[in-house]
């Protein structure tokens, strides 16, 4: 049973235009959603978190949003460079439980 | 740069080998984590340690073996591996400053043969 899901295992945007990863849960104990970004051959990077009390957190070009009611949240990227080709990972945490539950990850390519 | 050392970065071992993964930091921790990450799947969480004491065992099978001798230092003792074992092997910590937040090293690709 897969409490985080990440439904689209690739994405290619053109650069300069928005990256939008979705990510949907089904735990509602989850309080705690984080986006990491992960190139070939290395661990994966923390990139935005966001607690569940906010519906938006930005870092940059980097936003995150939740949707409570709908269990979804959603990484935007903007503009889109071809730095930003990696893999990205949703990851979830409830409350005291020390531990996160990743989604299955989402390539994204960004095209010239 | 997270701080966070994984040796070796590549290792090819036969299936009646023993050999270890070492994970090191030296920044202070909360806890620290094992992952798995097969081609195409979440990363699955094998291990939780926390204050060298653990904390989760993911029903992970016997023939992987953490061991957590100091806040330092983090180990994964292999011994008869198949070769579904083959993946890629994350050590991840969590820092006093956010309990959510795990940094991840840059893992060992294990190759089973």
């Amino acid at each position: 049973d897969q409490q985080v899901k990440q439904n689209s295992p690739s994405l290619s945007v053109q650069e300069g235009r928005i990256s939008i990863l979705n990510c949907d849960y089904t735990n509602s104990m989850f309080d705690y959603f984080l986006w990491y970004k992960k190139y070939p051959a290395e661990g994966p990077t923390f990139l935005i978190s966001i607690s569940s009390i906010k519906d938006k957190n930005e870092d940059g070009r980097f936003t995150v949003f939740l949707n409570k009611s709908a269990k979804h949240l959603s990484l935007h990227i903007v503009p889109s460079q071809p730095g930003d080709s990696a893999v990205y990972f949703c990851a979830a945490s409830a409350r005291g439980a020390q531990k996160l539950v990743f989604g299955q990850g989402t390539r994204l390519t960004i095209n010239p | 740069e997270t701080g966070v050392t994984q040796t070796p970065r590549h290792l090819v071992m036969g299936m009646t080998n023993k050999k270890s993964l070492k994970c090191e930091q030296h920044l202070g921790h909360n806890a620290m984590y094992w992952y798995k990450q097969s081609a195409k799947k979440p990363l699955e969480l094998m291990f939780v340690y926390s204050l060298e004491e653990r904390v989760e065992n993911n029903s992970v099978p016997s023939r992987f073996s953490p061991e957590c001798p100091n806040s330092s230092h983090l180990f994964l003792h292999l011994h008869t591996l198949q070769p579904e074992d083959s993946a890629l092997y994350l050590c991840a910590m969590t820092f006093p400053s956010s309990s959510y937040e795990q940094y991840f090293g840059p893992g060992t690709r294990l190759t089973v043969t």
